[in-house]
């Protein structure tokens, strides 16, 4: 099955840029996630992007994708202290259904 | 528009004892999801439907665990009875089900610990 990874922790100052990044297996066309989830919340969708794409800009977010290298990163401008989160990689894992990544936990220090 | 409702938020339970959840989808959304989250890993999903029919549950451990989509709209997924390492994040998600999109809205989720 599909397997992503992420590196578990991020930590950067307020108004320095964060690049949070994913490795996933699945090669087939498909849509890649990034989500976010504050404490004590579910996930909130950010942003995506289809794999027929090399980025996607959304206002301070960035979403490049290495297809070859079936690499996938996301990049936040600016980062604010209310960034501070967990973010989900969430690759293809049948059919309805992502694979989420163990989440990279964002520290911002003001 | 109303997001993903869960609940309860919170339970606190005795190994061996039963606990439910209830999760009410966003109206019109054909898939409902239902993940376990432990401390700092990722949602594992345990049970996927469509409509109110299964389409994976081959994550759930069925000795233990149900769960049931009734009229295709509202779900609940039990543990009977409970383990110590039941303790996680029980998040259900909800998607419009069609396409090649899957954009999956989350509720608040309910906070298991198993003493």
């Amino acid at each position: 099955g599909e397997d992503v990874e992420q590196s578990l922790f991020l930590s950067v100052r307020e108004g320095d840029s964060s690049v949070i990044n994913c490795t996933y297996t699945d090669s087939s066309s498909t849509y890649l996630y990034w989500y976010k989830q504050e404490p004590g919340a579910g996930l909130q969708l950010l942003t995506y992007i289809f794999s027929n794409m090399d980025m996607k800009q959304d206002q301070r977010l960035t979403v490049l994708l290495n297809k070859k290298d079936k690499h996938l990163s996301l990049r936040i401008a600016d980062t604010q202290t209310g960034d501070s989160a967990i973010y989900f990689c969430a690759g293809p894992g049948g059919y309805q259904k992502v694979t989420f990544g163990i989440g990279t936990k964002l520290q911002v220090i003001p | 528009e109303a997001g993903v409702a869960q609940s309860p938020r919170y339970k606190i339970i005795e190994k061996r004892q039963s606990v439910a959840f209830w999760c009410n989808p966003i109206s019109g959304h054909a898939t409902l999801y239902w993940y376990q989250q432990i401390l700092g890993q990722g949602p594992k999903l345990l049970i996927q439907f469509q409509n109110n029919g299964v389409v994976d549950d081959s994550q759930l451990p069925k000795d233990r665990f149900s769960a049931e989509r009734l009229k295709g709209v509202d779900s609940t997924l039990k543990i009977q009875p409970a383990k110590l390492e039941d303790s996680a994040v029980y998040l259900c998600a909800s998607s419009q089900g069609s396409g090649g999109k899957n954009i999956q809205y989350f509720g608040a989720g309910t906070r298991l610990s198993v003493l």
